[in-house]
Protein backbone atom coordinates (compact mmCIF):
# COMPACT_ATOMS: atom_id res chain seq x y z
CA UNK A 1 0.00 0.00 0.00
CA UNK A 2 1.12 3.50 -0.31
CA UNK A 3 0.56 4.33 3.59
CA UNK A 4 0.42 2.96 6.65
CA UNK A 5 -2.44 1.48 7.38
CA UNK A 6 -4.22 0.56 10.87
CA UNK A 7 -7.20 -1.48 11.54
CA UNK A 8 -9.64 -1.57 12.89
CA UNK A 9 -10.29 2.16 12.23
CA UNK A 10 -12.75 1.85 15.64
CA UNK A 11 -12.91 -0.84 18.34
CA UNK A 12 -15.64 -0.72 21.22
CA UNK A 13 -14.94 -3.38 23.78
CA UNK A 14 -15.87 -4.62 27.28
CA UNK A 15 -13.72 -3.66 30.22
CA UNK A 16 -11.83 -6.54 30.79
CA UNK A 17 -11.93 -7.77 27.38
CA UNK A 18 -8.73 -7.91 25.07
CA UNK A 19 -8.07 -6.01 22.28
CA UNK A 20 -5.73 -6.58 19.04
CA UNK A 21 -4.80 -3.77 17.20
CA UNK A 22 -2.85 -4.20 13.82
CA UNK A 23 -0.28 -2.22 11.51
CA UNK A 24 0.64 -2.52 8.21
CA UNK A 25 4.07 -0.32 7.65
CA UNK A 26 4.94 0.92 4.38
CA UNK A 27 7.12 -1.09 2.57
CA UNK A 28 10.58 -1.20 3.31
CA UNK A 29 10.53 0.76 6.19
CA UNK A 30 12.69 -0.45 9.09
CA UNK A 31 11.09 1.13 11.97
CA UNK A 32 7.72 1.16 13.41
CA UNK A 33 6.67 3.05 16.23
CA UNK A 34 3.28 3.40 18.46
CA UNK A 35 2.27 6.03 20.14
CA UNK A 36 -1.11 6.95 21.89
CA UNK A 37 -3.32 10.04 22.19
CA UNK A 38 -5.64 10.90 24.63
CA UNK A 39 -8.46 13.34 24.25
CA UNK A 40 -7.32 16.35 25.08
CA UNK A 41 -3.48 14.68 25.96
CA UNK A 42 -0.58 14.86 23.63
CA UNK A 43 1.18 12.18 21.77
CA UNK A 44 2.65 9.36 23.98
CA UNK A 45 5.22 7.14 22.69
CA UNK A 46 4.36 3.46 23.78
CA UNK A 47 6.93 1.09 21.85
CA UNK A 48 9.58 1.42 19.04
CA UNK A 49 10.93 -1.69 16.51
CA UNK A 50 13.95 -1.07 14.55
CA UNK A 51 14.96 -4.10 12.22
CA UNK A 52 16.04 -6.96 13.96
CA UNK A 53 16.83 -5.14 17.14
CA UNK A 54 15.32 -5.46 20.67
CA UNK A 55 12.10 -3.56 20.78
CA UNK A 56 11.99 -0.18 23.01
CA UNK A 57 9.26 -1.18 24.99
CA UNK A 58 10.00 2.21 27.54
CA UNK A 59 6.75 3.27 26.90
CA UNK A 60 4.27 1.03 27.73
CA UNK A 61 2.06 1.72 30.89
CA UNK A 62 1.67 -1.73 32.62
CA UNK A 63 2.08 -5.51 31.24
CA UNK A 64 -1.17 -5.39 30.00
CA UNK A 65 0.03 -3.69 27.15
CA UNK A 66 2.67 -5.80 24.67
CA UNK A 67 3.20 -5.53 21.01
CA UNK A 68 5.10 -7.92 18.58
CA UNK A 69 6.35 -7.33 14.85
CA UNK A 70 6.85 -10.10 12.60
CA UNK A 71 8.98 -10.55 9.88
CA UNK A 72 10.16 -7.11 10.11
CA UNK A 73 6.98 -5.69 8.78
CA UNK A 74 3.01 -6.35 10.21
CA UNK A 75 2.70 -5.01 13.65
CA UNK A 76 0.17 -5.62 16.55
CA UNK A 77 -0.78 -4.09 20.06
CA UNK A 78 -2.17 -6.20 22.38
CA UNK A 79 -4.20 -4.60 25.42
CA UNK A 80 -5.03 -7.39 27.92
CA UNK A 81 -8.13 -7.39 30.21
CA UNK A 82 -8.76 -3.56 28.96
CA UNK A 83 -9.51 -0.99 31.67
CA UNK A 84 -11.66 2.45 30.68
CA UNK A 85 -8.43 4.44 30.85
CA UNK A 86 -7.07 2.37 28.06
CA UNK A 87 -9.79 4.32 25.66
CA UNK A 88 -7.64 6.24 23.52
CA UNK A 89 -6.53 6.51 19.84
CA UNK A 90 -3.82 4.27 18.88
CA UNK A 91 -1.30 5.82 16.18
CA UNK A 92 1.78 3.63 14.30
CA UNK A 93 4.06 5.37 12.00
CA UNK A 94 7.14 3.99 10.02
CA UNK A 95 10.23 5.19 8.87
CA UNK A 96 13.22 4.24 6.70
CA UNK A 97 15.32 5.41 9.33
CA UNK A 98 16.10 8.29 12.37
CA UNK A 99 16.88 10.82 9.55
CA UNK A 100 14.25 10.47 7.50
CA UNK A 101 9.93 11.35 7.24
CA UNK A 102 8.03 10.03 9.82
CA UNK A 103 4.59 8.74 8.28
CA UNK A 104 1.62 8.09 10.66
CA UNK A 105 -1.61 5.65 9.52
CA UNK A 106 -5.08 6.89 10.81
CA UNK A 107 -5.07 5.26 13.95
CA UNK A 108 -7.53 3.14 15.70
CA UNK A 109 -10.01 4.87 17.87
CA UNK A 110 -10.53 2.25 21.23
CA UNK A 111 -13.26 2.59 23.65
CA UNK A 112 -13.33 0.90 26.66
CA UNK A 113 -17.02 0.68 27.93
CA UNK B 1 14.79 15.02 28.77
CA UNK B 2 13.41 16.62 25.86
CA UNK B 3 10.45 19.09 25.94
CA UNK B 4 8.44 20.56 22.89
CA UNK B 5 6.00 23.71 23.39
CA UNK B 6 3.62 25.20 20.60
CA UNK B 7 2.50 28.55 21.03
CA UNK B 8 -0.33 29.63 20.63
CA UNK B 9 -2.60 26.36 21.72
CA UNK B 10 -5.64 28.17 19.22
CA UNK B 11 -5.29 30.43 16.44
CA UNK B 12 -8.54 31.85 14.53
CA UNK B 13 -7.64 34.12 11.47
CA UNK B 14 -9.48 35.38 8.84
CA UNK B 15 -9.18 33.56 5.08
CA UNK B 16 -6.17 34.99 3.34
CA UNK B 17 -4.05 36.25 6.30
CA UNK B 18 -0.51 34.90 6.31
CA UNK B 19 0.60 33.30 9.61
CA UNK B 20 3.15 31.81 11.99
CA UNK B 21 3.03 28.65 14.12
CA UNK B 22 5.61 28.38 16.42
CA UNK B 23 7.86 25.69 18.39
CA UNK B 24 10.35 24.99 21.26
CA UNK B 25 12.55 22.34 22.14
CA UNK B 26 14.80 22.13 25.23
CA UNK B 27 17.66 19.75 23.61
CA UNK B 28 18.82 21.38 20.88
CA UNK B 29 21.10 18.05 20.08
CA UNK B 30 18.31 17.66 17.77
CA UNK B 31 18.66 15.39 13.89
CA UNK B 32 15.65 17.07 12.39
CA UNK B 33 12.42 18.69 13.27
CA UNK B 34 8.88 17.51 11.57
CA UNK B 35 6.07 19.57 11.58
CA UNK B 36 2.17 17.12 10.92
CA UNK B 37 -1.28 18.39 10.80
CA UNK B 38 -3.97 16.53 12.08
CA UNK B 39 -7.68 16.49 11.09
CA UNK B 40 -10.30 15.94 13.53
CA UNK B 41 -10.93 12.26 14.25
CA UNK B 42 -7.80 11.31 11.74
CA UNK B 43 -4.59 10.63 12.07
CA UNK B 44 -1.20 13.15 11.46
CA UNK B 45 0.06 14.03 8.36
CA UNK B 46 3.47 14.69 7.38
CA UNK B 47 4.21 18.37 6.07
CA UNK B 48 7.71 18.81 6.34
CA UNK B 49 11.09 17.66 7.62
CA UNK B 50 13.77 19.80 8.20
CA UNK B 51 17.19 18.92 8.40
CA UNK B 52 19.32 20.15 11.21
CA UNK B 53 21.75 21.31 8.61
CA UNK B 54 18.76 23.21 6.77
CA UNK B 55 17.67 26.55 8.41
CA UNK B 56 14.46 26.66 5.98
CA UNK B 57 12.21 23.74 4.34
CA UNK B 58 9.76 25.16 1.78
CA UNK B 59 6.23 22.88 0.60
CA UNK B 60 3.62 25.16 -1.30
CA UNK B 61 2.47 27.68 0.86
CA UNK B 62 4.56 25.96 3.91
CA UNK B 63 7.24 27.09 5.15
CA UNK B 64 9.30 25.91 7.88
CA UNK B 65 12.92 27.19 9.74
CA UNK B 66 14.41 25.88 12.37
CA UNK B 67 17.10 27.58 14.53
CA UNK B 68 18.84 24.55 16.59
CA UNK B 69 20.57 27.21 18.71
CA UNK B 70 17.79 28.74 19.93
CA UNK B 71 15.65 25.87 20.33
CA UNK B 72 13.04 27.20 17.89
CA UNK B 73 11.00 26.42 15.02
CA UNK B 74 8.35 28.37 13.14
CA UNK B 75 5.71 26.98 10.40
CA UNK B 76 5.10 29.91 8.03
CA UNK B 77 1.07 29.31 6.31
CA UNK B 78 1.08 31.76 3.83
CA UNK B 79 -2.31 33.19 2.58
CA UNK B 80 -4.61 30.37 4.73
CA UNK B 81 -7.51 28.72 3.22
CA UNK B 82 -10.38 27.44 5.23
CA UNK B 83 -8.74 23.85 4.15
CA UNK B 84 -5.77 25.04 6.42
CA UNK B 85 -7.87 24.52 9.59
CA UNK B 86 -6.37 21.75 11.71
CA UNK B 87 -3.99 20.88 14.73
CA UNK B 88 -0.77 21.28 13.84
CA UNK B 89 1.70 19.42 15.86
CA UNK B 90 5.63 19.72 15.75
CA UNK B 91 8.07 16.59 16.61
CA UNK B 92 11.02 16.69 18.03
CA UNK B 93 13.88 13.14 18.30
CA UNK B 94 15.37 12.78 21.66
CA UNK B 95 19.22 13.26 21.54
CA UNK B 96 21.69 10.82 22.35
CA UNK B 97 20.39 7.00 22.26
CA UNK B 98 17.24 7.51 22.40
CA UNK B 99 17.56 9.72 19.00
CA UNK B 100 14.81 7.48 17.51
CA UNK B 101 12.35 8.81 19.97
CA UNK B 102 10.14 11.54 18.95
CA UNK B 103 8.63 13.80 21.33
CA UNK B 104 5.60 15.82 20.23
CA UNK B 105 4.23 19.56 21.28
CA UNK B 106 0.29 19.54 22.07
CA UNK B 107 -0.44 21.37 19.31
CA UNK B 108 -1.96 24.88 17.66
CA UNK B 109 -5.08 24.41 16.82
CA UNK B 110 -6.04 26.48 13.86
CA UNK B 111 -9.39 27.76 12.26
CA UNK B 112 -9.35 29.74 9.50
CA UNK B 113 -12.29 31.45 9.19
CA UNK B 114 -14.10 32.19 5.29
Amino acid sequence: GAGVSQSPSNKVTEKGKDVELRCDPISGHTALYWYRQSLGQGLEFLIYFQGNSAPDKSGLPSDRFSAERTGGSVSTLTIQRTQQEDSAVYLCASRLGVNTEAFFGQGTRLTVV
Amino acid sequence: KQEVTQIPAALSVPEGENLVLNCSFTDSAIYNLQWFRQDPGKGLTSLLLIQSSQREQTSGRLNASLDKSSGRSTLYIAASQPGDSATYLCAVPNSGGSNYKLTFGKGTLLTVNP
